[in-house]
């Protein structure tokens, strides 16, 4: 168990709609992390939160946003759903500052109809 | 731009022999490399890092070796057991503060009993 909460684990939708994946970091963690996986692809980075701001963007689409809240738990949300859009998504957490492990959830499977 | 690169999609060894998993990297201004491992239908769990200060670093049956020059880590598992059977990820990052992950494509790990 990595401490890291993922919710759902799994989610159907249709194109055109929007949904909201919820995380909550290991305990003293105040980075999040989101990871995007497609099929047969590597974790792509999309965005870091730190201690409730964003702190770096990776190949984020502008449909996809995302925030961290005071208790530190993280929403990403997805907007205007398409089909490429099916993918898993993982957060990950870390400690403070780089040269650490991040620590991942068990990601959300998103299935676009 | 594939910045971590894994070239071999598959790997497969007797139990009890060494299995050695590839990254190559094409930033050398990388200078922290994780390894992780993923079994189905949940996150990527940390195995073991290096810094780009150290060439080795060890971890019971898992060593990480870091040959800065060609740019290139590898994973030595020794003796592989058939639950090391997994999808292998490599990782790195940047001296920054962010502490974003750039991943390779994954090697698929089968250790045969």
């Amino acid at each position: 168990d990595s401490g890291v909460t993922q919710t759902p684990k799994h989610l159907i939708t249709a194109t055109g709609q929007r949904v909201t994946l919820r995380c909550s970091p290991r305990s003293g963690d105040l980075s999040v992390y989101w990871y995007q996986q497609s099929l047969d692809q590597g974790l792509q980075f999309l965005i870091q939160y730190y201690n409730g701001e964003e702190r770096a963007k990776g190949n984020i689409l502008e449909r996809f946003s995302a925030q961290q809240f005071p208790d530190l738990h993280s929403e990403l949300n997805l907007s205007s759903l398409e089909l490429g859009d099916s993918a898993l998504y993982f957060c990950a957490s870390g400690p403070t500052g780089s040269n650490q492990p991040q620590h991942f959830g068990d990601g959300t499977r998103l299935s676009i109809l | 731009d594939q910045q971590v690169k894994q070239n071999s999609p598959s790997l497969s060894v007797q139990e009890g022999r060494i299995s050695i998993l590839n990254c190559d990297y094409t930033n050398s201004m990388f200078d922290y490399f994780l390894w992780y491992k993923k079994y189905p239908a949940e996150g990527p769990t940390f195995l073991i890092s290096i810094s780009s200060i150290k060439d080795k670093n060890e971890d019971g049956r898992f060593t990480v070796f870091l040959n800065k020059s060609a740019k290139h880590l590898s994973l030595h598992i020794v003796p592989s057991q058939p639950g090391d059977s997994a999808v292998y990820f490599c990782a790195a990052s940047r001296g920054s503060n962010t502490g974003k992950l750039i991943f390779g494509q994954g090697t698929t790990l089968q250790v045969k009993p």
